[in-house]
C-alpha cells in the first residue's frame, strides 16, 4: 500500500515556464513534506519543506504547497531552468518520525 | 567539506558472499538512515540511528543489520546476499526530524549475481 504518490513519472516544460510537480498522501498522521532532487549518479539533494501548520512555503523559485483536506502536496518550480532536469522525490512523515515514507519520483525534463 | 562519504561506489558480489557498506558523515548529525533505491520503487527505509547507541528497523529490514559505531559512523552489513538485494544504496543524516532535510551520499550501486 503505497502512502505517497507521485502518479506522474515524467513531466517535460519549456525553459521559463513553471514546472507543477504532484504528490498525493494516504496517511493523515503526516505533518511534514519535503522535497528531493536527484541527479543521474549522484544521491538525492534537499531542496524545500512544509509542515502541516503551513499551506505555503517558499524559497526562491521553488514553492511548495499543501492542501491537507486532498492530502495533497505541489513544487512549483518558476521558471524552470535546463539545470533543473532532475527526478524529484517527495517525501512524508509524521511528528517525531524518523521514518520518511518517499514517493517513487517523477523525472522533469526542462527543455531548451 | 565532504558530507556523507560512501564507499564503495560499486560492487559485485555472488550470490550467498557477506559485504559491508560503509557511511560517514562530518556534519556533526545525530540521525543517519540507509535507504535502497530500485526502479519504480522510490527510496525506502532499510535502517535508521536516531542519535549514537541506538538503531531501528525501516521499511524493509530483512537481510541486513546495521552498527552504529559512533556518532559520525553507520555501516550497512549483508550477512548473505541474494539477488534481490541487487540495489542502489544512500546513506543519508540529518540534524533532527521534521522538517530537517537529509543529506545523502552519493550512493552505493550493488549487484548480486
Amino acid at each position: 500500500d503505497q502512502q505517497v504518490k507521485q502518479n506522474s513519472p515524467s513531466l517535460s516544460v519549456q525553459e521559463g515556464r513553471i514546472s507543477i510537480l504532484n504528490c498525493d498522501y494516504t496517511n493523515s498522521m503526516f505533518d511534514y513534506f519535503l522535497w528531493y532532487k536527484k541527479y543521474p549518479a549522484e544521491g538525492p539533494t534537499f531542496l524545500i519543506s512544509i509542515s502541516s501548520i503551513k499551506d505555503k512555503n517558499e524559497d526562491g523559485r521553488f514553492t511548495v504547497f499543501l492542501n491537507k483536506s486532498a492530502k495533497h502536496l505541489s513544487l512549483h518550480i518558476v521558471p524552470s531552468q535546463p539545470g533543473d532536469s532532475a527526478v524529484y522525490f517527495c517525501a512524508a512523515g509524521g511528528s517525531g518520525t524518523y521514518k520518511y515514507i518517499f514517493g517513487t519520483g517523477t523525472r522533469l525534463k526542462v527543455l531548451a | 567539506n565532504a558530507g556523507v562519504t560512501q564507499t564503495p561506489k560499486f560492487q559485485v558480489l555472488k550470490t550467498g558472499q557477506s559485504m559491508t557498506l560503509q557511511c560517514a558523515q562530518d556534519m556533526n548529525h545525530n540521525s543517519m538512515y540507509w535507504y535502497r533505491q530500485d526502479p519504480g520503487m522510490g527510496l525506502r527505509l532499510i535502517y535508521y540511528s536516531a542519535s549514537e547507541g541506538t538503531t531501528d528497523k525501516g521499511e524493509v529490514p530483512n537481510g541486513y543489520n546495521v552498527s552504529r559505531l559512533n556518532k559520525r559512523e553507520f555501516s550497512l552489513r549483508l550477512e548473505s546476499a541474494a539477488p534481490s538485494q541487487t540495489s542502489v544504496y544512500f546513506c543519508a543524516s540529518s540534524e533532527g526530524t521534521g522538517t530537517y532535510g537529509y543529506t545523502f551520499g552519493s550512493g552505493t550501486r550493488l549487484t548480486v549475481v
